[in-house]
């Protein structure tokens, strides 16, 4: 898994509490993504980082924020945790001089009743 | 935005047999094609990639192909085995700079025994 690993990995929580995904690279790499894995939709990016305090909106963001404060730590919140956030979701990083290739790491499954 | 068709969503073969999986994209200026193998409760894996510069890869068993005045990009597994049942996912990306994959919805694939 690249170095990545993601905590937890599996979550349970109610409709309306907020909900923190930790994402941990260790191999210093500068970008780093948050993808959700829906059954008919395949993977659709959140957001993602380029750096430390650098963040951008993907496809899907509306509900979530990310927080990068330092390299190797990419955290997702759900604000205000809703039935249709329940999903998989994955952190990714990129290499290469290109930042192309994406690695992606176990992901966490989370559960909103 | 890019989107990403893939086809077909279910794919049964006998084991040593090809197996092909298709994708179209919608962006021309999209450059850069993985292809992700996901087993249950794990994270996709890169198995393969091509940029548009090159119209096929081989890796072993595995080769991709692009056609970027078609727009559309195949996957290519020889001699099948029970160990590559899964699903994959392709995958493309349309600007430069690493702001995420768009994915298409993935093709389980099944192998006879």
């Amino acid at each position: 898994d690249a170095g990545i690993t993601q905590s937890p990995r599996h979550k349970v929580t109610e409709t309306g509490t907020p909900v923190t995904l930790r994402c941990h690279q260790t191999e210093n790499h500068r970008y780093m993504y948050w993808y959700r894995q829906d059954p008919g939709h395949g993977l659709r990016l959140i957001h993602y980082s380029y750096g430390v305090k650098d963040t951008d909106k993907g496809e899907v963001s509306d509900g979530y924020s990310v927080s990068r404060s330092k390299t190797e730590d990419f955290l997702l919140t759900l604000e205000s945790a809703t039935s249709s956030q329940t999903s998989v979701y994955f952190c990714a990083i990129s290499v290469g001089h290109r930042q192309e290739t994406q690695y992606f790491g176990p992901g966490t499954r989370l559960l909103v009743l | 935005g890019e989107n990403v068709e893939q086809h077909p969503s279910t794919l049964s073969v006998q084991e040593g047999d090809s197996a092909v999986i298709k994708c179209t994209y919608s962006d021309s200026a999209s450059n850069y094609f993985p292809w992700y193998k996901q087993e249950l409760g794990k994270g996709p894996q890169l198995i393969i990639d091509i940029r548009s510069n090159v119209g096929e890869k081989k890796d072993q068993r595995i080769a991709v192909t692009l056609n970027k005045t078609a727009k559309h990009f195949s996957l290519h597994i020889t001699e099948t085995q029970p160990e590559d049942s899964a699903v994959y996912f392709c995958a493309a990306r349309s600007r430069g700079g690493a702001d995420g994959l768009t994915f298409g919805k993935g093709t389980h694939l099944i192998i006879q025994p």
